[in-house]
C-alpha cells in the first residue's frame, strides 16, 4: 500500500494564478481531509469529506474548493490565489469508524509570490 | 474555534534522557492522538487513546489520557537521535473532527 500520496511536493505560484493540489490514497477510507500548516501552528482543517459526493467545509476554507468524484481522489483547488495562502498542505485520510485515526501524505510546500 | 495547548514548545535534551510532553484543552474530548512529525514528512500517528485513565505504550513511548478527558501526556524513555522531530497532539469528541496542538520541538543532542 502507498496509503496517501499527494503532488506537486513543491510549488510557487504567482498572485491570481490558480492551481490544483492533488491526493490520492489506496487504503478504501471514506474520509478524506485537507489541512494547511503554517510556521509554528498546529493543523488547521480546511475541507473535509465523508465519502465519495460529499464535502463539507473546515475551519479555513476560504480560497479553496474540493470535490470528492471517487473514494481514492480528494482534489484541493485554489483558484486565485494569494500570498496568505502560502503554507504546507497536508492531505489525511481514515475510516469513519473506531477512534478515526488519520492517516496523512508528504504535504506540498506552497509558496504565493 | 476549539485550541489546544501543548507544552513545552520546544525542548532540548541530552541522549538518553527521558523527555516529558503534555497537552491541554478547553474542552473534554472523548480521543486523543499522538503524532510524529519528521522535516519535510507528513505527521505519523504513535499513540491513540480512547478513555479517561487510559495508559498506552509504543516501544519507547507512553502516553496518558488525562483523568479530567482534558489533557494528555507523552513520555519518550531513553531519547535517541532519531526521536528529532515534532510532535503534535490531536483531540476530539464523537461525532466531531480532530483538533490538533501547535506542536513540541524536539531536538536531541548527542
Amino acid at each position: 500500500n502507498a496509503g496517501v500520496t499527494q503532488t506537486p511536493k513543491f510549488r510557487i505560484l504567482k498572485i491570481g494564478q490558480s492551481m490544483t493540489l492533488q491526493c490520492t490514497q489506496d487504503m478504501n477510507h471514506n474520509y478524506m481531509y485537507w489541512y494547511r500548516q503554517d510556521p509554528g501552528m498546529g493543523l488547521k482543517l480546511i475541507y473535509y469529506s465523508v465519502g465519495a459526493g460529499i464535502t463539507d467545509k473546515g475551519e479555513v476554507p476560504n480560497g479553496y474548493n474540493v470535490s470528492r468524484s471517487t473514494t481514492e481522489d480528494f482534489p484541493l483547488r485554489l483558484e486565485l490565489a494569494a500570498p496568505s495562502q502560502t503554507s504546507v498542505y497536508f492531505c489525511a485520510s481514515s475510516y469513519p469508524t473506531g477512534a478515526g485515526e488519520q492517516f496523512f501524505g508528504p504535504g506540498t510546500r506552497l509558496t504565493v509570490l | 474555534g476549539q485550541q489546544l495547548n501543548q507544552s513545552p514548545q520546544s525542548m532540548f535534551i541530552q541522549e538518553g534522557e527521558d523527555v516529558s510532553m503534555n497537552c491541554t484543552s478547553s474542552s473534554i474530548f472523548n480521543t486523543w492522538l499522538w503524532y510524529k512529525q519528521e522535516p519535510g514528512e507528513g505527521p505519523v500517528l504513535l499513540i491513540a487513546l480512547y478513555k479517561a485513565g487510559e495508559l498506552t505504550s509504543n516501544g519507547r513511548l507512553t502516553a496518558q489520557f488525562g483523568i479530567t478527558r482534558k489533557d494528555s501526556f507523552l513520555n519518550i524513555s531513553a531519547s535517541i537521535p532519531s526521536d528529532v522531530g515534532i510532535y503534535f497532539c490531536a483531540g476530539r469528541n464523537y461525532g466531531q473532527n480532530f483538533v490538533f496542538g501547535p506542536g513540541t520541538r524536539l531536538s536531541v543532542l548527542p
